[in-house]
């Protein structure tokens, strides 16, 4: 097990554009999560699957935002028609029980770049 | 609505030195939990340290000790024999309990000086 995995490590857009990244969590957890972080800022946190179910959504999650996980397992985070302003390092984290108490384990980030 | 306040957006330490971080957060939850996470440049965030609210002793984690003040609501963490590998943001986060989400702050940036 590799711990969690996004690809891709960077992406460049141009505004409008729809972008599309992939989250592989630990294999056997069940819970996964998006977050944004913006430069100087900590992360902030999007959304919420556990196994194939999106239980939360924060308010940040735009309708140009969709997230999925399909099988419980990958997850995928979409934006449409991107704006200069959804230039971030997106994080996803995966847990194996229930809340944020016991920790997360982080992958290394998309980061986005809207020209 | 919580929040997590780091007041210091950079410290630099002597390696070999110890250097404290501070954290301040505000919640109307009496069950929670906060957490100290590293994230080295260009790399992932990891844990570093745990406390539970109701637990009254401090957290250690080898040279990682925190501080908890609860009626202050000042959650700090010491780092003891810095050494250049802890070079790192430092992010403070907080979650309630039973809670999806962590709320964290600004994070402090803590250059290690060889």
């Amino acid at each position: 097990d590799t711990g969690v995995s996004q690809d891709p490590r960077h992406k460049i857009t141009k505004r409008g554009q729809n972008v599309t990244f992939r989250c592989d969590p630990i294999s056997e957890h069940n819970r996964l999560y998006w977050y944004r972080q913006t430069l100087g800022q900590g992360p902030e946190f999007l959304t919420y699957f556990q196994n194939e179910a999106q239980l939360e959504k924060s308010r940040l999650l735009s309708d140009r935002f969709s997230a999925e996980r399909p099988k419980g397992s990958f997850s995928t985070l979409e934006i449409q028609r991107t704006e200069q302003g959804d230039s971030a390092m997106y994080l996803c984290a995966s847990s194996s029980r229930a809340g944020a108490s016991y920790g997360y384990t982080f992958g290394s980030g998309t980061r986005l770049t809207v020209v | 609505a919580q929040t997590v306040t780091q007041s210091q957006p950079e410290m630099s330490v002597q390696e070999a030195e110890t250097v404290t971080l501070s954290c301040t957060y505000d919640t109307s939850e009496n069950n929670y939990y906060l957490f100290w996470y590293k994230q080295p440049p260009s790399r992932q965030m990891i844990l570093v340290i745990r406390q539970e609210a109701y637990k009254q002793q401090n957290a250690t984690e080898n040279r990682f000790s925190v501080n908890f003040q609860k009626a202050a609501k000042s959650f700090s963490l010491k780092i003891s024999d810095s050494q250049l590998g802890d070079t790192a943001m430092y992010f403070c986060a907080h979650s309630g309990a039973g809670s999806y989400q962590l709320t964290f702050g600004k994070g402090t940036k803590l250059s290690v000086i060889p």
